[in-house]
């Protein structure tokens, strides 16, 4: 089937290390996002990719990091430098940039700083 | 930067139609207007999408004004599953990104 998948579900971390959320889509889209949820809470945009090897810093980009080294895949590393990680991050992808096709969202990574 | 402005919650019953209003500050000529719907600890799923006028699909319709400075997602005879946050997303400042600000939280009683 096609579709955007999260790993791992649920990540713990301890306070200092870092650690890296993983993001797939088979849908052949070009751009992909990562957003945080924090409880109550709307999302808050990241970062955003709209082609391979190319990315762009949202809102809220200090503490993270990302890469698209393929089409298909999108990782966020979470580093030591974000003081308040513990949040739900979800990742999405759309066909082409912007608003005027329909965004996928993966289920979510929910990541707790232990 | 273009920003979204939508009431933070709403409340009704089941059976009754739900009309939840958005207000977008500066959108672009060629933007779409899109919401969204999330239950909780999961990802957002599209509902629906228009440029102006009305759009009707099988869950809801979408009333956009001529001017596009706003839209009304209407969803009707709402049942307990409709209970969610939704949210109308706008392009931010770069074009190409997409913020969803903080949504109406729907809570649909019996």
């Amino acid at each position: 089937d096609g579709g955007i998948t999260q790993s791992p579900k649920y990540l713990f971390r301890k306070e200092g290390q870092n650690v890296t959320l993983s993001c797939e889509q088979n849908l052949n889209h070009d751009a992909m996002y990562w957003y945080r949820q924090d409880p109550g809470q709307g999302l808050r945009l990241i970062y955003y990719s709209q082609i391979v090897n190319d990315f762009q810093k949202g809102d809220i980009a200090e503490g993270y990091s990302v890469s698209r080294e393929k089409k298909e895949s999108f990782p966020l590393t979470v580093t030591s430098a974000q003081k308040n990680p513990t949040a739900f991050y979800l990742c999405a992808s759309s066909p082409a940039q912007g608003l005027n096709t329909e965004a996928f969202f993966g289920q979510g990574t929910r990541l707790t700083v232990v | 930067l273009a920003k979204t402005t939508q009431p933070i919650s709403m409340d009704s019953y089941e059976g009754q139609e739900v009309n939840i209003t958005c207000s977008h500050n500066n959108i672009a000529t060629n933007d779409y207007i899109t919401w969204y719907q999330q239950f909780p600890s999961q990802g957002p799923r599209f509902i629906i999408q228009g440029y102006k006028t009305k759009v009707t699909n099988e869950v809801a319709s979408l009333f956009i004004p001529a001017d596009r400075k706003s839209s009304t997602l209407s969803l009707p005879r709402v049942s307990l599953s409709d209970t969610a946050v939704y949210y109308c997303p706008v392009k931010g400042g770069n074009n190409n990104d997409m913020r969803f600000g903080a949504g109406t939280r729907l809570t649909v009683k019996p």
